[in-house]
């Protein structure tokens, strides 16, 4: 069963360094999502991705935050200069052919920002 | 404001009870339903969703769910929990034509023997 997988699996990085999170979605999926998940709250929406720009984005995902699909596999999640408050779960998600298809979760990546 | 909201963040159930967990959405229209799992270490997985039509679904894992749009309620059953279900459970919401999944807090399942 073709599934999203997300690496690394845990990113350790210091305050201010820019990190990237790579994700790999369904192969046939258009849509192409990243959720955070702060511990021990809910799992929040950051931005959706379709056609090569991003169509949905949260008062979360700021100037900070970027989203990119450098080829035709990968979708990553750049943050620029890292805070502490970004430690976090991110999930990568992709969808099929329309907006409201179920989403389809990666197993996660979990940031921590010393 | 779209919300989910789940009212309960831990439940405790034998093994072999049967077991529903609670979610409220406040929409302006139905939303498209879901609910996820997620064991320790792992990722989402879909249990089961709800677009319209019959309003009891059935997922994996032996769940199932009812729409109660009376209710505003989307409520996860199994009849017979098993050790290896304990793990957190998220009900989640969509509109129609959107695509920002929301999430409730999340429903942590214990199961004791």
């Amino acid at each position: 069963e073709p599934e999203v997988t997300q690496t690394p699996s845990h990113q350790v990085t210091q305050m201010g360094q820019e990190v990237i999170l790579r994700c790999v979605p369904i192969s046939n999926h258009l849509y192409f999502y990243w959720y955070r998940q702060i511990l021990g709250q809910k799992v929040e929406f950051l931005v959706s991705f379709y056609n090569n720009e991003i169509s949905e984005k949260s008062e979360i995902f700021d100037d900070q935050f970027s989203v990119e699909r450098p080829d035709g596999s990968n979708f990553t999640l750049k943050i620029r200069s890292t805070k502490l408050e970004d430690s976090a779960m991110y999930f990568c998600a992709s969808s099929g052919g329309v907006p409201t298809d179920t989403q389809y979760f990666g197993p996660g990546t979990r940031l921590t920002v010393l | 404001a779209q919300s989910v909201t789940q009212p309960d963040i831990h439940i405790t159930v034998s093994e072999g009870a049967s077991l529903e967990l609670r979610c409220n959405y406040s929409y302006g229209a139905t939303p498209y339903l879901f609910w996820y799992v997620q064991s320790p270490g792992q990722g989402l997985q879909l249990l089961l969703k709800y677009f319209s039509g019959d309003t009891l679904v059935q997922g994996i894992k032996g769940f199932e769910a009812e729409f109660k749009r009376s209710q505003s309620s989307f409520n996860l059953r199994k009849p017979s929990v098993h050790w290896s279900d304990a793990a957190e459970y998220f009900c989640a919401a969509v509109s129609g034509g959107y695509q920002k999944v929301t999430f409730g807090i999340g429903t942590k399942l214990q199961v004791i023997p």
